[in-house]
């Protein structure tokens, strides 16, 4: 089977870093994925790790270590409209995803 | 206009009742998803479909059922709607080629 586990709250002050740490187990991995989601909204990709390392897309990162099981997904310069739900997936051979109960942020002023 | 829409948007049924919720695509797509999420557990994968004769059974299929019409149509039924099937359901696409999947805005799902 797999299970991920990711903090179920974080709150963070607008302007600055947030990091939100994921780990799994898993009978097969292909690579770690994050999607946002605002209240009532729907899931949207932010990024995907296959290699262990640092992937950058504007103010998001996210990183992944293979042998440790482990990635976070990183915001910078954070604004209120980071407030949101934060997923961490991982996808197994069959190409279906498996995701996490995820992380509610909350930005404050 | 959206790339996967999904009808109807909120439902009110009552328990026994037979209800089908409805997934389109243009995005050109081979790979449907449905999941139902639940306050604080996160998207649970009810089925997939990677062509029109592939339906593959998720996480939690028990008690719903799938129809792939078309390439761009995937479909989940709950035969015998029960209470504990409320929840908000989401189809998704993806591309082989990329990791990313597309949701729908989801379906609110309320069975009395």
């Amino acid at each position: 089977g797999q299970s991920l586990e990711q903090p179920s709250e974080v709150t963070a002050v607008e302007g600055a870093i947030v990091q939100i740490n994921c780990t799994y187990q898993t009978s097969g991995f292909y690579g770690l994925s994050w999607y946002q989601q605002h209240d009532g909204g729907a899931p949207t990709f932010l990024s995907y790790n296959a290699l262990d390392g640092l992937e950058e897309t504007g103010r998001f990162s996210s990183f992944l270590s293979r042998s440790d099981s482990y990635g976070y997904l990183l915001l910078q310069e954070l604004q209120m409209k980071d407030s949101a739900s934060y997923f961490c997936a991982v996808r197994n051979s069959g190409y279906a995803l498996n995701f996490g109960k995820g992380t509610s942020l909350l930005v404050t002023p | 206009d959206a790339d996967v829409t999904q009808t109807p948007r909120n439902r009110i049924t009552k328990t026994g009742k037979r209800i089908m919720l409805e997934c389109s695509q243009t995005k050109g797509h081979d790979r449907m998803y449905w999941y139902r999420q639940d306050p604080g557990l996160g998207l649970r994968l009810i089925y997939y479909s990677f062509d029109v004769k592939d339906i593959n059974k998720g996480e939690i299929s028990d008690g719903y059922s799938v129809s792939r019409q078309a390439q761009a149509k995937f479909s989940l039924s709950l035969e015998s709607a029960i209470p504990n099937q409320t929840a908000l359901y989401f189809c998704a696409t993806s591309d082989p080629a990329a990791e990313t999947q597309y949701f729908g805005p989801g379906t609110r799902l309320l069975v009395l």
